[in-house]
């Protein structure tokens, strides 16, 4: 069973505009964690945040969660044609460090 | 080390065959996991080990399938009987538990399995 659902599904902008994706979840967490796919591709993982943590950088990735409301984000700034990939939400609920994933959204930058 | 490593990439089988896949987990890593994902969703989980002993099985996992981990290092996901409902992309990751927290998963290239 998928415990996150992405949202939107699909995104599509323009090279160097930013893009936004949102992750909710049904159960509290340990630490949520974002993931890219390439299509075809096992997953490369990103960014980790932490039940205690609010916001974190890495690069042009910034992620927020807001547990209150079971939900986090993931913005890309300054997006690149590499950046065409599936992205993932992946929770750990136990604290065990198994991962269940969402659904995923399809981003895809246009030159 | 060359991260986490499936074989084969690709299966195509007919209904009814025996189908065995291979993962190589990155060599210092305690955790070993198997995902399963279908066309447009994500990973779901089948099962996992902490170096050779399997700690959970998903319901997703019938009889027909089994896992193994020997001697905690590589790994083999078998699949007996196959239907054509088992065609996915069948993944592999491993972890370090604990000390990798802030490193997450890493993820092989999958295998992705056809049955005809």
């Amino acid at each position: 069973s998928q415990q996150g659902e992405e949202d939107p599904q699909a995104l599509s902008i323009q090279e160097g505009e930013n893009a936004t994706m949102n992750c909710s979840y049904k159960t509290s967490i340990n630490n949520l964690q974002w993931y890219r796919q390439n299509s075809g591709r096992g997953l490369v993982h990103l960014i980790l945040i932490r039940s205690n943590e609010r916001e974190k950088h890495s690069g042009r990735l910034r992620v927020t969660l807001d547990t209150s409301k079971k939900s986090s984000s993931l913005l890309i700034t300054a997006s690149r044609a590499a950046d065409t990939a599936s992205y993932f939400c992946a929770t750990d609920a136990s604290g065990n460090e198994k991962l269940t994933f969402g659904t995923g959204t399809r981003l895809t930058i246009i030159p | 080390d060359t991260g986490v490593s499936q074989n084969p990439r690709h299966k195509i089988t007919k209904r009814g065959q025996n189908v065995t896949f291979r993962c190589d987990p990155i060599s210092e890593h305690n955790r070993l996991y198997w995902y399963r994902q279908t066309l447009g969703q994500g990973p779901e989980f089948l099962t996992y080990f902490q170096n050779e002993a399997q700690l959970e099985k998903s319901r997703l996992l019938s009889d027909r399938f089994s896992a193994e981990r020997p001697k905690g290092s590589f790994s083999t996901l078998e699949i007996q009987r196959t239907e054509q409902g088992d065609s996915a992309m069948y993944l592999c990751a491993s972890s370090l538990k604990g000390a990798g927290k802030g490193h997450g998963y890493t993820f092989g290239s999958g295998t992705r399995l056809t049955v005809v």
